[in-house]
């Protein structure tokens, strides 16, 4: 069965600061990676996905992940925090039709 | 405005008393899915529907039914609703690709938090 560890559940930056939230996905064979973030009281939204092509990619507001094989990993990045990054945050895998989520990171931005 | 529109958004309601959970997208999309979302636990999956009239479970679809007679609605169906139903519930679609698999790239409602006492 397949799993997605978010390893950090509650990630704390300052403004203007970078942000890292690290997932770990399981997988036997070349997943497809998604980021979601998702905003107090509001549905998820898709950030950024990875499905083979280049293993560094961008997603909106200036987010992008770097999918390493031999790690199993696929980090989340943004080289500065904005007040309005303050949300959780979920990997999730795709294999085949079915989707795993990760357990969420919520982001807290400091001003 | 592509959408996904859950309701009710809030409902409390008493163990044992059948509700359901409607959910409708604009998007011509053929996957739909729920999930229930737990503190510490993401989202799980409760049932996925690949197109009309086909439908299988995900990873927790005790205690749930679905259906989906058209392809833009796919209701969430509590026959018996128990306390440890207790979530928030998000509805979900995209497309697939020609294969048949879903994208991945899923647009959610905005989600429908059941108490049951």
């Amino acid at each position: 069965a397949q799993s997605v560890t978010q390893l950090d559940s509650h990630v704390s930056v300052s403004e203007g600061t970078p942000v890292l939230l690290r997932c770990n996905y399981s997988s036997s064979y070349s997943p497809s990676l998604f980021w979601y973030v998702q905003h107090p009281n509001k549905g998820l939204q898709l950030l950024l996905k990875y499905t083979s092509a280049a293993t560094l990619v961008k997603g909106i507001n200036g987010f992008e992940a770097e999918f390493k094989k031999s790690e199993t990993s696929f980090h989340l990045t943004k080289p500065s925090a904005h007040m309005s990054d303050a949300a959780e945050y979920f990997c999730v895998q795709a294999a085949g039709n079915k989707l795993t989520f990760g357990g969420g990171t919520r982001v807290l931005v400091k001003p | 405005e592509a959408q996904v529109t859950q309701n009710p958004r809030y409902l409390i309601t008493v163990t044992g008393k059948k509700l359901t959970v409607t959910c409708s997208q604009n998007m011509n999309h053929e996957y739909m899915s729920w999930y229930r979302q737990d503190p510490g636990l993401g989202l799980r999956q409760i049932y996925y529907s690949m197109n009309v009239e086909v439908t299988d479970k995900g990873d927790v679809p005790e205690g749930y039914k679905v259906s989906r007679k058209e392809k833009r609605n796919f209701p969430l169906i509590l026959e018996s609703p128990s306390p440890n139903q207790t979530s928030l519930y998000f509805c979900a679609s995209s497309r697939t690709w020609t294969s048949g698999r879903n994208t991945g790239e899923l647009f959610f409602g905005e989600g429908s938090r059941l108490t049951v006492l």
